[in-house]
């Protein structure tokens, strides 16, 4: 799937790092997506962009800062995190933010939290 | 709590039979339904939306939604080694926007 790309695919870093995610979407679509899925657990949504613009915001740890400059990048800037947030951090992108728009999902980031 | 229900399995079938993966949602007013299909380290990929109470066919794969009971299906018919992976349901709950809430996810293993 090359549609949305993510880097790193894996990602190594101590309690005191600071790190960030990169997505990219090639599919001219206005929303993107950041989830969270760890072993054992649902996938959780984190935050929602719509056209730049944070739209949703699900009582995520201000250790993740979410960073969206353009309708084709979105990042996410990671500091002084915990061993708990070790996980798969998944990317994903629609057309529009509508429930009907169905959602691409990027390889995902794997994190280790040491 | 808004949630999905999914029971994790495995759910085990031989080749060519009838797969079942069921979905239970706890809000009444959850309009929207979908299942990903997750291969062993890859992403979440959509096979099916469903919207109305009924049954939606694709090709091998029927989605069933029953409002009044809460609950969604997915059956795969002449299930092939392929069809192996998990599958996620995920629904919108009412006035949620376009977040999506996902089930654990149900593990199919089909053997030949």
């Amino acid at each position: 799937e090359t549609g949305v790309t993510q880097t790193p695919r894996h990602l190594v870093m101590g309690m005191t790092n600071k790190k960030s995610l990169k997505c990219e979407q090639h599919l001219g679509h206005n929303a993107m997506y950041w989830y969270k899925q760890s072993a054992k657990k649902p996938l959780e949504l984190m935050f929602v962009y719509s056209l730049e613009e944070r739209v949703e915001n699900n009582s995520v740890p201000s250790r993740f800062s979410p960073e969206c400059p353009n309708s084709s990048h979105l990042f996410l800037h990671l500091h002084t995190l915990q061993p708990e947030d070790s996980a798969l951090y998944l990317c994903a992108s629609s057309q529009g933010s509508r429930v009907a728009d169905t959602q691409y999902f990027g390889p995902g980031t794997r994190l280790t939290v040491l | 709590q808004k949630e999905v229900e999914q029971n994790s399995g495995p759910l085990s079938v031989p080749e060519g039979a009838i797969a079942s993966l069921n979905c239970t949602y706890s809000d009444r007013g959850s309009q929207s339904f979908f299942w990903y299909r997750q291969y062993s380290g890859k992403s979440p990929e959509l096979i099916m939306s469903i919207y109305s109470n009924g049954d939606k066919e694709d090709g091998r794969f029927t989605a069933q939604l029953n409002k009044a009971s809460q609950y969604v299906s997915l059956l795969i018919r002449d299930s092939q080694p392929s069809d192996s992976a998990t599958y996620l349901c995920a629904g919108v709950p009412h006035q949620a926007g376009t977040a999506l809430i996902f089930g654990k996810g149900t593990t199919l293993s089909v053997s030949s």
